[in-house]
């Protein structure tokens, strides 16, 4: 079964980690760009960064200075740090899959919701 | 504000057809066949519905339809049915950035 699954923590409170972990099934690590993008309420898709396979990652340059992406081919999954987190970074966050192809996410994952609430 | 520009709502009756925009520069939309279209229903993970400008992945009901013209690009949903009461989002390659993807704003679509 062709599947994102996503896990993490979602009540974090300021300065804290956040940190969220993809796991991909039934799709070649190889095949795409492994991507995270979150949803802040009652706004848009911003897209946070994305890694390859071989570990090589790029990062939203207003995130930058916070946010590790990461790959472990070994557990095919990817992860998310994002840190000294404010409620500014309260929002759903996905995983997703990219093509490198057709430059599009044609695999999500379900979404968690993180609130950073002191 | 997004890069890519959507109206922020439409609608239409059931059985209708209705077309939503997503307007770009010639750096992104109108350079590159790269547009794709999400759908966001109320509660569910987003859901890649046309890519490419024009094509459907598998499963998607031929009622989506994607087209381009210039630096807009539209999605069309025809026969509209209750359960394509969603956000729909587009996203383009783009020039020039580092992340090479450009994304909509988002548009709801109300079913009246």
């Amino acid at each position: 079964q062709v599947e994102l699954r996503q896990r993490g923590a979602g009540r974090l409170k300021p300065s804290e980690i956040l940190s969220l972990t993809c796991a991909v099934f039934g799709v070649s690590l190889t095949d795409k760009n492994w991507a995270w993008i979150r949803q802040p309420p009652g706004e848009s898709f911003e897209w946070i960064g994305e890694v390859s396979h071989s570990g090589g990652a790029s990062y939203n340059a207003s995130l930058k200075n916070r946010v590790t992406i990461y790959m472990d081919t070994s557990q095919r999954q990817f992860s998310l740090r994002l840190d000294s987190v404010t409620a500014a970074d309260t929002a759903v966050y996905y995983c997703a899959a990219f093509d490198r192809g057709s430059y599009s996410f044609d695999l999500w994952g379900q979404g968690i919701v993180v609130t950073v609430s002191s | 504000q997004s890069a890519l520009t959507q109206p922020p709502s439409a609608s239409g009756s059931r059985g209708q057809s209705v077309t939503i925009s997503c307007t770009g520069t010639s750096r992104d939309v109108g350079g590159y066949d790269y547009v794709s279209w999400y759908q966001k229903q109320l509660g569910k993970a987003p859901k890649l519905i046309i890519y490419e400008v024009n094509r459907r992945p598998s499963g998607v009901p031929d009622r989506f339809s994607g087209s381009k013209s210039g630096n807009t690009a539209s999605l069309t949903v025809s026969g509209l049915q209750e359960e394509d009461e969603a956000d729909y989002y587009c996203t383009s390659h783009a020039d020039n950035t580092p992340f090479e993807v450009l994304l909509g704003g988002g548009t709801k679509l109300t079913v009246l």
